[in-house]
């Protein structure tokens, strides 16, 4: 398995203003995503974070809104961009380890409210 | 394209009687199905995996879930369920054909009363 942190855990932001994420995973992996939890809601993944590359974004999620860094096989950021209220929830980073065959395993989540 | 359903909402069970969430999926290839569980204000946490093999799969805290192909089922179970197993469910399912993307069931809430 691997252990997975993310930063900030929750934060209440303004409308407007941009709030970027953090994933750390303790050791190399082969992918990583970016999913949300809206409130009540299942997980809708937003974008597979490419090491060395842009990212690939899932229908109805665009790179100006959800600009997304991976510069190496450990890390990787999330930004919610020009924040508004419906972009309350939770952001979870995942992992999968090398094998097709393996499972995700995901991080804490960071709770967003914007007010 | 794949597709994940949890049919019900929420369970509702005592503790000491056996706890079923269901779920049926569809994908053009392979099935990877996957149940997870969500404690409130945590991260999801992998409970397990079906990939080949044994219908029964065996995973953590004496969960197991059973594939049925016919069905396109992959209910997952408890003999006899605890308080603490109260949380949410999720059901995932990947095309064995492609790398990566799970597809989430929208989520059962079980709930365990002593």
């Amino acid at each position: 398995s691997a252990v997975i942190s993310q930063k900030p855990s929750r934060d209440i932001c303004q409308r407007g203003t941009s709030l970027t994420i953090q994933c750390q995973v303790d050791s190399q992996v082969t992918m990583m995503f970016w999913y949300r939890q809206q409130p009540g809601q299942s997980l809708t993944l937003i974008a597979t974070a490419n090491q060395g590359s842009e990212a690939t974004y899932e229908s109805g999620f665009v790179i100006d809104k959800f600009p997304i860094s991976r510069p190496n096989l450990t890390f990787s950021t999330l930004t919610v961009s020009n924040m508004s209220p419906e972009d309350s929830s939770i952001y979870l980073c995942s992992v999968q380890t090398r094998g097709v065959y393996n499972e995700q395993f995901f991080g804490p989540g960071t709770r967003l409210t914007v007010l | 394209a794949q597709s994940v359903a949890q049919p019900e909402d929420q369970v509702n069970v005592a503790e000491g009687n056996p706890l079923t969430v269901k779920c049926t999926y569809s994908v053009s290839g392979n099935p990877y199905l996957f149940w997870y569980v969500q404690y409130p204000n945590r991260g999801l946490q992998f409970l397990l995996k079906y990939i080949t093999g044994d219908n029964l799969v065996k995973g953590s805290y004496g969960f197991e879930a059973e594939f049925n192909k016919s069905q396109t089922s992959f209910h997952l179970k408890k003999p006899s369920a605890l308080v603490s197993d109260s949380a949410l469910y999720f059901c995932a399912v990947r095309d064995g054909d492609s790398w990566g993307k799970l597809q989430f069931g929208a989520g059962t809430q079980v709930v365990v009363t002593p």
